[in-house]
């Protein structure tokens, strides 16, 4: 069954807008929440990640949203620029095993 | 450096061929990965390793087999090659509660 919930499957921003995706899981074992952002033709690269002592962490543009109680997460993009385009995962990690599992991907459009 | 490095980049061959995609990372890490990415983006975990411990996800066909010569390789077999093998295999490595570095990807065509 997939352990990470992910939304919207799609999403198109206008340039200098702010992105939002949402994640969500059900394992209360998961230490850690990293989002991860894929280009055509490339492999995922780390973009911003968060643990769940904290309920929010900013990086530049970049803003992870914790919910523990809700067991919800979200990634916030502001000024959303056209090089923002690809498609973004979130993903949590249980320590048992060092497993990550990945939600279902959003593909970012940003309209210049 | 590369850091988590794969080969090759593109494989393409007959169904039923046997095939193998190399994978090693130097950074020293202590768990590898194989996930699959189908045509629909969608990342599944396939195999993870760590000090000789193989976590197999129960979804996958016996026809994959990981195998570990050291730590820093994890190589993918894959016997009698099917259609639905097509996708994009990466590989890739973590320490023990840290970030996850991916490869740059395999692209498999099953033809």
């Amino acid at each position: 069954q997939q352990q990470v919930k992910q939304s919207p499957q799609s999403l198109i921003v206008q340039k200098g807008g702010i992105s939002i995706i949402n994640c969500a899981y059900e394992n209360t074992a998961f230490d850690y929440f990293p989002w991860y952002q894929q280009f055509p033709g490339k492999g995922p690269a780390l973009l911003i990640a968060i643990r769940p002592d904290v309920s929010e962490k900013k990086e530049g543009r970049f803003t992870i949203s914790f919910n523990k109680s809700a067991k919800q997460f979200s990634l916030h993009i502001m000024d959303s620029q056209p090089g923002d385009s690809a498609t973004y995962f979130c993903a949590a990690h249980r320590g048992n095993g060092n497993q990550f599992y990945f939600g279902t991907g959003t593909s970012l459009t940003v309209i210049p | 450096d590369t850091a988590v490095s794969q080969t090759p980049k593109y494989l393409v061959t007959q169904m039923g061929n046997d095939k193998s995609i190399k994978c090693e990372q130097n950074l020293g890490h202590d768990t590898m990965y194989w996930y699959k990415q189908d045509s629909k983006k969608f990342l599944k975990i396939m195999f993870s390793y760590n000090n000789k411990e193989l976590i197999i996800n129960e979804t996958v066909p016996n026809r994959f087999s990981p195998k570990s010569p050291d730590k820093a390789h994890l190589n993918l077999h894959i016997n009698s090659l099917e259609l639905g093998d097509s996708a994009v295999y990466f590989c890739a490595s973590s320490r023990t509660g840290e970030k996850l570095f991916f490869g740059s990807g395999t692209q498999l065509s099953v033809l």
